[in-house]
């Protein structure tokens, strides 16, 4: 079975920092990028970030840009974001999603995560 | 604001159908394909629709999705109760650098 289990997500003061962390199983992990999507309160998905399968193609989504950084740790297999200068606005529930396919660009999020929240405040 | 555009409600009775549209650009649906994510209320999103039409396995066949130009859609025939709820259409979008692109999802309510 498939299973992706996001942790690290809380409360955090604007301006701090938060890394998160996705442990997966029951799939080849070094054989499909990985993504993170977040959904505020109330909203629709926002996809945040994703990296390949070997880590040689990273995106991020405008929002995010120099704030943020994906990585993954193949042998450990698992995605993980650091998340810089946090603002309001990322506040949410950030899922980790795998994609169907080894690069970033392509392929559908064919599975994901339960979510873990971000609470950004003072 | 979203960068692909979505009804943001439809509805139907049970065994009716629903179409929810998905608009986008050159950039993005006009150039890669369409997926779809169904997302009940407080869970996580679950893959609909990859490839503009394909079906993962375990999804029924009451689910179809077509892409013409720079517009998708989403079918759901012979409506069910358990089909209530938010559906979300997305495509990469080639602009810039490159990034994956929402729609600000539909809320599909079972009368």
């Amino acid at each position: 079975e498939v299973q992706l289990v996001e942790s690290g997500g809380g409360l955090v003061q604007p301006g701090r920092s938060l890394r998160l962390s996705c442990i997966t199983s029951g799939f080849t992990f070094d054989d499909y990028a990985m993504h993170w999507v977040r959904q505020a309160p109330g909203k629709g998905l926002e996809w945040v970030s994703g990296i390949s399968w070997n880590n040689a193609g990273i995106r991020y989504a405008d929002s995010v840009k120099g704030r943020f950084t994906i990585s993954r740790d193949n042998a450990k297999k698992s995605l993980y974001l650091e998340m810089n200068s946090l603002r309001l606005e990322d506040m949410a529930v950030y899922y980790c999603a795998k994609g169907r396919g080894v690069v970033v660009r392509r392929d559908a999020f064919d599975m994901w995560g339960q979510g873990t929240m971000v609470t950004v405040s003072s | 604001q979203s960068v692909l555009t979505q009804p943001p409600s439809a509805s139907g009775t049970p065994g009716q159908t629903v179409t929810i549209s998905c608009s986008g650009t050159n950039s993005n649906i006009g150039s890669n394909t369409v997926k779809w994510y169904q997302q009940v209320p407080g869970t996580a999103p679950k893959l609909l629709i990859y490839r503009s039409n394909q079906r993962p396995s375990g999804v029924p066949d009451r689910f179809s999705g077509s892409k013409s130009g720079t517009s998708a859609s989403l079918a759901i025939s012979g409506l069910q109760s358990e089909d209530e709820a938010d559906y979300y259409c997305a495509a990469w979008d080639d602009s810039l650098n490159g990034s994956w692109v929402f729609g600000g999802g539909t809320k599909v309510t079972v009368l």
